[in-house]
């Protein structure tokens, strides 16, 4: 079974300063994994997907994920946090047999404080 | 391109009442989700098109819910009678293939009062 728990519901940050939003996953197969993220009152995102090819993934808008086995993680993180960044961000995870719904976390809010 | 349209973008109606969402996938997509995200929980698949017939529809909550897609083109939700429990924000997704990454649309937001 296929599920993504993500460990903050809401993360404060400085505008400058690093972004980490933390998800560890379980899948029963190798997963690809996404972080999608959703602004005030528009649609869901891609920010940047996983698929078994390099580990760490670059997105847009600066965001980057690591994908790391060993500890059944894909944080995504941004090294300079601007304020067009605050909104809510979803750590989703969809296996690789044919079945292709996804699987969501219960999202993290980003709030980039001036 | 246009992207994925969903209407209405809000809805508010009684319980017991009869609601009807649609989704405008983007155009020569085969692949139409449904999903749900109910007040403070994670989005959830409700069930996947493939073009006119339903591929999956192990997300929807009970016979409530008949969603269908006629022609393959656009897709339709409906909720009858609404239950309380049905608020939330339901989205709708396309792609083009399986392995294609999915586009969403902006949500219907559904208040039962």
């Amino acid at each position: 079974a296929q599920s993504v728990t993500q460990l903050d519901s809401h993360v404060s940050v400085s505008e400058g300063t690093p972004v980490l939003l933390r998800c560890n996953y379980s899948s029963s197969y190798s997963p690809s994994l996404f972080w999608y993220v959703q602004h005030p009152n528009k649609g869901l995102q891609l920010l940047l997907k996983y698929t078994s090819a390099a580990t760490l993934v670059k997105g847009i808008n600066g965001f980057e994920a690591e994908f790391k086995k060993s500890e059944t993680s894909f944080h995504l993180t941004k090294p300079s946090a601007h304020m067009s960044d605050a909104a809510e961000y979803f750590c989703v995870v969809s296996d690789a047999t044919g079945a292709n719904n996804l699987f969501f976390g219960t999202g993290t809010r980003l709030t980039v404080i001036p | 391109e246009a992207g994925v349209t969903q209407f209405p973008s809000h809805s508010v109606i009684e319980k017991g009442q009869t609601v009807t969402l649609r989704c405008d996938p983007i155009s020569g997509h085969d692949n139409l989700y449904w999903y749900r995200r109910v007040m403070g929980k994670e989005i959830k698949f409700l069930l996947h098109f493939v073009k006119e017939s339903k591929q999956d529809e192990s997300g929807m909550p009970n016979n409530r819910f008949l969603a269908e897609r006629t022609g393959g083109t656009y897709s339709t939700l409906k909720v009858q009678p609404a239950e309380l429990e049905d608020s939330g924000v339901y989205f709708c997704a396309s792609s083009m293939s399986l392995a294609g990454g999915y586009t969403f649309g902006s949500g219907t937001r559904l208040t039962v009062v």
